[in-house]
């Protein structure tokens, strides 16, 4: 069975600052996906990046950039210029596509320091 | 907003209860994702239904069972229910495209059981 792993349970940034959050992962599948998810207090998760496992080329959507390394399983998500809305918490995700759905981790609770 | 809903936001039940909890999933999406989050770990998948079936399980007794309608909406029922299964459910809808199926996810309901 796929695990998904976040050893950081909180993590806590200034204002502006960049902060990086970690994320490995179990399968021996060679194709699948990887997600970071938000979740605000609001509850709702929402998707802030994907990565494809059969590309090199790390993910980027703005601020936001993953650092993926598929032969050390590592998937790590790194925030710029951290801003007070990015307080939440993050959780790692992995999809071995199909029917199985979401492997999550326990997730990583980012504070963001005014 | 990821355009999927859940009702109710808040539900009580008492341990030996059934219960059922609604959804309402984007339009065009064919797929239905149930997750139970328990307080401080990640989402755990429950099942997926894919064109009114289930396609997919998680490690989940049979008294948790869904339907999912032609309408876009879909039900997760809960028998005899148990105080462990006091959690936030959050279902998500997606349009599946063979191996990769994003998920949108509503912003859940919470579950307390006494």
């Amino acid at each position: 069975a796929q695990t998904v792993t976040q050893s950081q349970p909180e993590m806590s940034v200034q204002e502006a600052e960049t902060v990086t959050l970690s994320c490995t992962y179990d399968t021996s599948e060679s194709d699948y996906y990887l997600f970071w998810y938000k979740q605000p207090p609001s509850r709702q998760m929402i998707l802030v990046i994907r990565q494809e496992a059969y590309k090199q080329q790390n993910a980027t959507e703005n601020r936001f950039s993953v650092n993926f390394q598929k032969a050390a399983k590592s998937f790590s998500l790194k925030i710029s210029d951290s801003q007070l809305g990015d307080a939440a918490m993050y959780f790692c995700a992995y999809s071995g596509g199909g029917a199985d759905g979401l492997t999550f981790g326990k997730g990583t609770h980012l504070i963001i320091q005014p | 907003e990821t355009g999927v809903t859940q009702s109710p936001t808040h539900l009580i039940k008492t341990r030996g209860q059934q219960v059922t909890l609604r959804c309402s999933s984007q339009s065009g999406h064919n797929t239905v994702s149930w997750y139970q989050q328990a307080l401080g770990q990640g989402p755990q998948f429950i099942f997926q239904y894919y064109r009114e079936e289930e396609n997919g399980r998680g490690n989940f007794p049979p008294r948790f069972s869904g339907l999912q309608f032609p309408n876009y909406s879909s039900e997760l029922n809960v028998n005899a229910l148990e105080l462990d299964d006091s959690a936030l459910y959050l279902c998500a809808s997606g349009r599946t495209s063979g191996f990769y199926n994003e998920q949108f996810f509503g912003p859940g309901t919470r579950l307390t059981v006494l």
